[in-house]
């Protein structure tokens, strides 16, 4: 079964600029997560996805937002980008199902490197 | 809200050594513990996991007891070989249907032959 797929896998803009990740999960997942990762910040949690509708979000601004369609496939967006934004941009894949002990685990793609300039 | 706490290193051993990183956790409820592992240029990967008190994970060679009494799931391996230089995260999912993971700071382990 193939994993979780990221795309681009680099990416090179400028401040002010806008962008969009895409993310297609492992087969018959139907919840997508993004993370953010960064030297100083670590990882941290963008929002959480589950048939097309936004479940749970993190403490980022507004600049940044998402979409799942129906296949499950997501895109997260950034817009008006700042030099902060630079970061490994994660997107992670989870079975649904019973909120039992073989659905908790989350499976992550390669990620999008963004680079602000 | 839930936060991990985990020693930051870096940590350097030398090959066959003993490996300990230690991890606690703040929660609510009853979280579900995770190590993830990070390779040089690649996403995460699931090392190991434990969803109750008293479980333990364990996988290749690597275990952590998920301690409800201490709030600690610290990762230990016996022998440690050159291939397990990596960045490992402690992490934690709270209950029911939230699949956010919230990470330690991430711990660099370099083994030396």
């Amino acid at each position: 079964k193939a994993g979780v797929t990221q795309t681009p896998r680099y990416l090179i803009k400028t401040r002010g600029q806008q962008v969009t990740l895409s993310c297609s999960p492992i087969s018959g997942h139907r919840s997508v997560s993004w993370y953010q990762q960064t030297p100083g910040q670590g990882l941290q949690f963008l929002f959480e996805y589950f048939s097309e509708t936004q479940r749970n979000k993190g403490n980022f601004p507004g600049r940044f937002s998402g979409r799942q369609f129906s296949n499950s496939r997501s895109e997260m967006n950034v817009s008006t980008l700042e030099l902060g934004d630079s970061a490994l941009y994660l997107c992670a894949s989870s079975l649904e199902g019973l909120a039992g002990a073989s659905y908790n685990e989350q499976f992550f793609g390669p990620g999008t490197r963004l680079t602000v300039l | 809200g839930n936060s991990v706490t985990q020693m930051e290193g870096p940590v350097t051993l030398s090959e066959e050594a003993f490996l300990t990183i230690n991890c606690t956790y703040t929660a609510t409820g009853y979280p579900s513990l995770f190590w993830y592992v990070q390779y040089p240029g690649e996403g995460l990967q699931l090392l190991l996991k434990a969803t109750k008190a008293d479980d333990k994970g364990s996988n290749k060679g690597f275990e952590a007891t998920y301690r409800k009494e201490t709030t600690s799931f610290h990762l230990e391996k016996g022998s440690v070989q050159v291939s397990d230089s990596a960045v490992y995260f402690c992490a934690l999912k709270g209950g029911g249907s939230n699949y956010k993971l919230t990470f330690g700071k991430g711990t660099l382990l370099t083994v030396n032959p």
